[in-house]
């Protein structure tokens, strides 16, 4: 079974901080999707790296996909209120339409 | 409207009722998902739809039945559920691209079976 471990599951921190969180796997997948989650909303898609070692950044937001493509790491530099949300990992193994989802990091930045 | 609607956002049912989710995409894509969101549970696929016919149901229990009459309307009929499907229930779109099936997500529909 295919799986992507998301960590940590909780966090939270003060408005300015800077913070990291992981999605890990022992599978191999040909892309790779991070989504944020508003409570009451549907995932919103923030990024897609598909190369490995792939670099983007998206304003104070920067995604990394591991080398090997298993992993991959989210950076938010100088966190603010609105970045408080659920962060959604999400896989594409045999480039098909059935994703394989994390269970996500819940973050909370304290204004 | 853009993006993808979904109505009704909240919906209570007794488990001897018959109701119905609604799913409009307006993004021109080809495919529609329906996904279930529950506590403590990665996203659950359904059911996909891909230019309206059925290309993956997930040992999805008969009592949820879904209908896609064309690319840009899906629906969720649901019957005779239990107390344990109550959850939130997403659908999705996406174009087929090499940029792995993004989806685009409505708000989903907050559903509780009482």
């Amino acid at each position: 079974t295919q799986l992507l471990e998301q960590s940590p599951q909780f966090l939270s921190i003060q408005e300015g901080e800077n913070l990291t969180v992981y999605c890990n796997s022992s599978s191999v997948f040909s892309s790779l999707q991070w989504y944020r989650q508003e409570p009451g909303e549907g995932p919103v898609l923030l990024v897609t790296v598909v190369t490995g070692g792939e670099v983007k950044k998206l304003k104070r937001l920067t995604f990394q996909f591991g080398d090997a493509r298993k992993d991959s790491s989210l950076h938010i530099t100088a966190a603010q209120p609105g970045d408080t949300g659920l962060y959604l990992c999400a896989g594409n193994a045999g480039n098909n339409r059935k994703l394989i989802w994390g269970l996500g990091t819940s973050l909370a930045v304290n204004p | 409207e853009t993006g993808v609607t979904q109505t009704p956002r909240h919906l209570v049912m007794g488990m001897t009722n018959k109701k119905s989710l609604k799913c409009e995409q307006h993004l021109g894509h080809n495919a529609m998902y329906w996904y279930k969101q529950s506590a403590k549970k990665p996203l659950e696929l359904m059911f996909v739809y891909s230019l309206e016919e059925r290309v993956e149901n997930n040992s999805v229990p008969s009592r949820f039945s879904p209908e896609c009459p064309n690319s840009s309307h899906l629906f969720l009929h649901l019957h005779t559920l239990q107390p344990e499907d109550s959850a939130l229930y997403l659908c999705a779109s996406s174009q087929d691209s090499s940029s792995g099936y993004e989806q685009y997500f409505g708000p989903g529909t907050r559903l509780t079976v009482t």
